[in-house]
């Protein structure tokens, strides 16, 4: 089991830019979800699906995040155009129901 | 809605010593209740979870966490704290423990373990 995988694992990009950020979710898992993590506001639920279907997508900041999940194996966020204030961690976890598990993260640095 | 409170964003501790990290909860329904630890640049790891079966429960690496809905508590505790707890813990509350039900996470706490 490789766990849930992220890539990338840093990305640096210029304001402005599309940023695509991607997870592997664990096989058998049916729920995907998309936290970010800052310094300012810790841990913040972005958006969540249940069997490839986006559930609840109240925590997407805005318009310029979107998040799409074609497959039970595969979901991407994207910000496009992105900003400074995005900067952060982001992590994709998946559950089967019985506990969530993180995927490593993906370090956002946006200047 | 459901929220988590994490008393102490620090907690510092000396090798051997008894780890306490506190967690209070507010929710509407009875809440299924987990505590996850992170170690740095990496992501977070469950450490045990309360789904309303046994209110003590005993999770990895010798933490255990008891759920008191009179207090509405579920600290985490250790009985002796090793330097490899050094990790931020997050308390985090759903409202069950099934799929399509997504996790809020408290603040945090940061464990720092000392000689």
């Amino acid at each position: 089991d490789a766990g849930v995988i992220q890539s990338p694992r840093h990305e640096v990009t210029e304001m402005g830019q599309e940023v695509t950020l991607r997870c592997k979710p664990i096989s058998g898992h049916n729920s995907l979800f998309w936290y970010r993590q800052t310094m300012m506001r810790g841990l913040e639920l972005l958006i969540y699906f249940n069997n490839n279907v986006p559930i609840d997508d109240s925590g997407m900041p805005e318009d310029r995040f979107s998040a799409k999940m074609p497959n039970a194996s595969f979901s991407t966020l994207k910000i496009q155009p992105s900003e400074p204030r995005d900067s952060a961690v982001y992590f994709c976890a998946s559950s089967r129901g019985n506990g969530y598990t993180f995927g490593s993260g993906t370090r956002l640095t946006v200047v | 809605a459901q929220s988590v409170t994490q008393l102490g964003s620090h907690v510092s501790v000396s090798e051997g010593a008894l780890v306490l990290l506190r967690c209070n909860y507010s929710s509407s329904v009875p809440p299924y209740l987990f505590w996850y630890v992170q170690y740095p640049n990496q992501g977070l790891q469950l450490l045990l979870k309360y789904t309303s079966a046994a209110t003590l429960v005993k999770g990895i690496n010798d933490f255990e966490a008891e759920f008191k809905k009179s207090e509405t508590s579920f600290h985490l505790t250790k009985p002796s704290a090793h330097m490899s707890d050094a990790a931020e813990y997050f308390c985090a509350v759903s409202d069950r423990a099934g799929t399509a039900s997504k996790l809020t996470f408290g603040t945090g706490t940061r464990l720092q373990v000392t000689l």
